[in-house]
């Protein structure tokens, strides 16, 4: 167990719905990640949090959001959904402000029908 | 050039035996490379991890290999049991730019 949570841990919804999932980070971690897998397109990144603020982004749909709360938990945004957007989607975490060491959680499995 | 390629796809390695991934990068930026083992319907769990100032690092059976001037390391998983059959990845990082970029795994299988 990595301590990373995540919730739901599957998801089932229509196109053109909008969902959105909770990660907790680690206990102390600062930083917050967030990665899609895919059969095609592997294990990709999407975007970073480090307390609060947005650190950097990766191939991250507009349609997709994300924002890190207070108590440091982060939500991802998932809207106008498509069916290339089922997915696995990670949430990672990790103690400083750069990529070193992360943590993964167990996953949402996002299924669009 | 922020690719990481892996190879194989997938192996199927005897128990006891030494199983071999090897990854090869291009952006000579990378400074942190980690593997990841992934059990089926679980997260990514960090294995082991290296930089670029050493070429060899292990911790119990699994040791990286680091080849800087070729651009490629490798996992050794020595005496392979059946409890290590997972799909394995090896990603790459810039220290400072906050995105692993991961190859495309190795599914593993040990044979009992």
């Amino acid at each position: 167990d990595s301590g990373v949570t995540q919730t739901p841990k599957h998801l089932i919804t229509a196109t053109g719905q909008r969902v959105t999932l909770r990660c907790s980070p680690r206990s102390g971690d600062l930083s917050v990640y967030w990665y899609q897998q895919s059969l095609d397109q592997g294990l990709q990144f999407l975007i970073h949090y480090y307390n609060g603020e947005e650190r950097a982004k990766g191939n991250i749909l507009e349609r997709f959001s994300a924002q890190q709360f207070p108590d440091l938990h982060s939500e991802l945004n998932l809207s106008s959904l498509e069916l290339g957007d089922s997915a696995l989607y990670f949430c990672a975490s990790s103690s400083a402000g750069h990529s070193d060491e992360q943590f993964f959680g167990p996953g949402t499995r996002l299924t669009v029908l | 050039q922020q690719q990481v390629k892996q190879s194989p796809q997938s192996l199927i390695v005897q128990k006891g035996g030494i199983s071999i991934i090897n990854c090869a990068y291009e952006n000579t930026a990378f400074d942190y490379f980690p593997w990841y083992q992934q059990f089926p319907g679980k997260g990514p769990a960090l294995l082991i991890a290296i930089r670029p100032d050493v070429s060899e690092k292990k911790e119990g059976r699994f040791t990286i290999s680091f080849n800087k001037s070729a651009k490629q390391f490798s996992l050794h998983i020595m005496d392979s049991q059946p409890g290590d059959s997972a799909t394995y990845f090896c990603a790459a990082s810039v220290t400072g730019f906050q995105k692993l970029v991961f190859g495309t795994g190795t599914r593993l299988l040990v044979s009992p």
